[in-house]
């Protein structure tokens, strides 16, 4: 089956600054590749995703590249603000989607 | 607005009974999952159901089951709930074509 890697676990930034978090996966079958955000007791809400016939997507401060070949992916905040604060989890697959272990950010005032 | 909808928001139940989790949605999605998240942990894909076909994760314990009576509707069921499967259980659906999630609030499970 599908594993995804992620990291790193934990990521602290000052506000203003950019912050990336990497994934990595192992099935080349996987074309789906999506980002979300989790505040603590609630549910993880989608803030970006890319499929596998596109290197790059940006929605505002937030993109993604992807990087078939390689298998991997990676997520990009611009400018960070402390309500991007949160668990950020990447996944990948299809209609079947493996998560990866997570990153906590915190950005600093 | 079209969602997913999952009861109760929290649960709690004793070592040994058992206990089911609902979920329901108004998307008309054909998929719907169940995950299982531990604090500060990953979701774990428990199963899916895509229309009726069920398809369990090989490491899901027997303990779990679930059902899936209509489109709208899919259940949990933990036979025998441990102090081990204390968590937060999601239910996502996604409509086949297109694999985006759309996850419910979650039940927050405790077990006594």
């Amino acid at each position: 089956g599908e594993n995804v890697e992620q990291h790193p676990s934990t990521l602290s930034v000052q506000e203003g600054d950019s912050a990336v978090i990497k994934c990595t996966y192992s099935d080349s079958a996987s074309n789906y590749f999506p980002w979300y955000k989790q505040e603590l007791g609630k549910r993880p809400q989608l803030i970006i995703d890319i499929r596998s016939n596109v290197g790059e997507k940006k929605d505002q401060r937030i993109a993604v590249t992807l990087n078939k070949t390689a298998k991997h992916f990676s997520l990009h905040i611009t400018e960070t603000q402390p309500e991007d604060s949160a668990v950020y989890f990447c996944a990948a697959g299809e209609n079947k989607l493996t998560f990866g272990g997570g990153t906590r950010v915190l950005v600093k005032p | 607005d079209a969602m997913v909808i999952q009861n109760p928001r929290y649960q709690v139940t004793q070592f040994g009974k058992p206990v089911t989790l609902s979920c329901s949605q108004t998307l008309n999605h054909n998929v719907m999952y169940w995950y299982q998240q531990k604090s500060s942990q990953a979701p774990k894909l428990l199963f899916h159901y895509y229309d009726k076909d069920f398809n369990n994760e090989a490491d899901t314990p027997d303990n779990f089951q679930s059902r899936r009576p209509n489109t709208s509707f899919c259940f949990l069921d933990i036979r025998s709930p441990g102090l081990g499967d204390a968590a937060m259980y999601l239910c996502a659906t996604s409509s086949a074509h297109r694999g985006k999630l759309f996850f419910g609030s979650g039940t927050q499970l405790s077990v006594l």
